[in-house]
């Protein structure tokens, strides 16, 4: 089963650039048909998918795509070390708005069927 | 984009109770609706998927029913390991989204 480990600075300064990466165990993030995701949680609040990234084996010419919600596309890019079976994410200009618990996740098949444990990010001075 | 509304945002029930939870989508998602628990500080974990199919390894007490706008998750018989919040996520289009969530306290 793969497993999904989040990891990057965990306090970030108004108007900076968060970065996380999240390495993969387990599998290749180049094998299947899978999405690379990240989905966020701030402090007592629920659930909002950032993004994600492709990789589609069987069709290689789309790997690599990536598909973002709207509400942060802006800022956002999401991208993918296939060599060292890691994905990232960057979110530029950052409020305090952004604080929040930060998973990364596999989308395979319509579903979040991995997740990684989560890492509490604070926008702060 | 899609918008899932829960009902209720809180529920506080006794053990061996039986636990019903509403997901409504703004428009039809058709079956592509799923179920996750997630326990306190801990990640989701995928419960239902595709509104009714069981997901190996999550115990038959969770059950799903619904299709287009109209979901409930239903935990048959509450047990202390359950309190956690639970929330619907539509895969039907994009964004992808999930609902409010549903916190479940023990009595």
């Amino acid at each position: 089963q793969v497993q999904l480990q989040e990891s990057g600075p965990r306090l970030v300064k108004p108007s900076q650039t968060l970065s996380l990466n999240c390495s993969v165990s387990g599998g290749s993030i180049t094998s299947g048909d899978s999405y690379w995701s990240w989905i966020r949680q701030p402090p007592g609040k629920g659930l909002q998918w950032i993004g994600y990234i492709n990789y589609n084996q069987y069709n290689p010419s789309l790997s690599g795509m990536t598909y973002y919600n709207p509400s942060l596309k802006s800022r956002l890019t999401i991208s993918a070390d296939t060599s060292r079976n890691q994905f990232s994410l960057y979110l530029s200009s950052v409020t305090a708005a952004d604080t929040a618990v930060y998973y990364c996740a596999r989308y395979d098949s319509g579903l979040f069927d991995s997740w990684g444990q989560g890492a509490l990010v604070a926008v702060s001075s | 984009e899609i918008v899932l509304t829960q009902s209720p945002d809180f529920q506080s029930v006794t053990p061996k109770e039986k636990v019903t939870i509403t997901c409504r989508a703004s428009q039809s998602v058709g079956s592509t609706l799923h179920w996750y628990r997630q326990k306190p500080n801990q990640s989701p974990e995928l419960l239902i998927k595709f509104a009714s199919q069981s997901v190996s390894g999550v115990p038959s007490k969770f059950s799903g029913s619904g299709s287009g706008t109209d979901f409930t998750l239903t935990i048959s018989s509450l047990e202390v390991e359950d309190a956690a919040t639970y929330y619907c996520h539509q895969s039907s289009g994009l964004p992808q989204t999930f609902g409010q969530g549903t916190k479940v306290e023990i009595k």
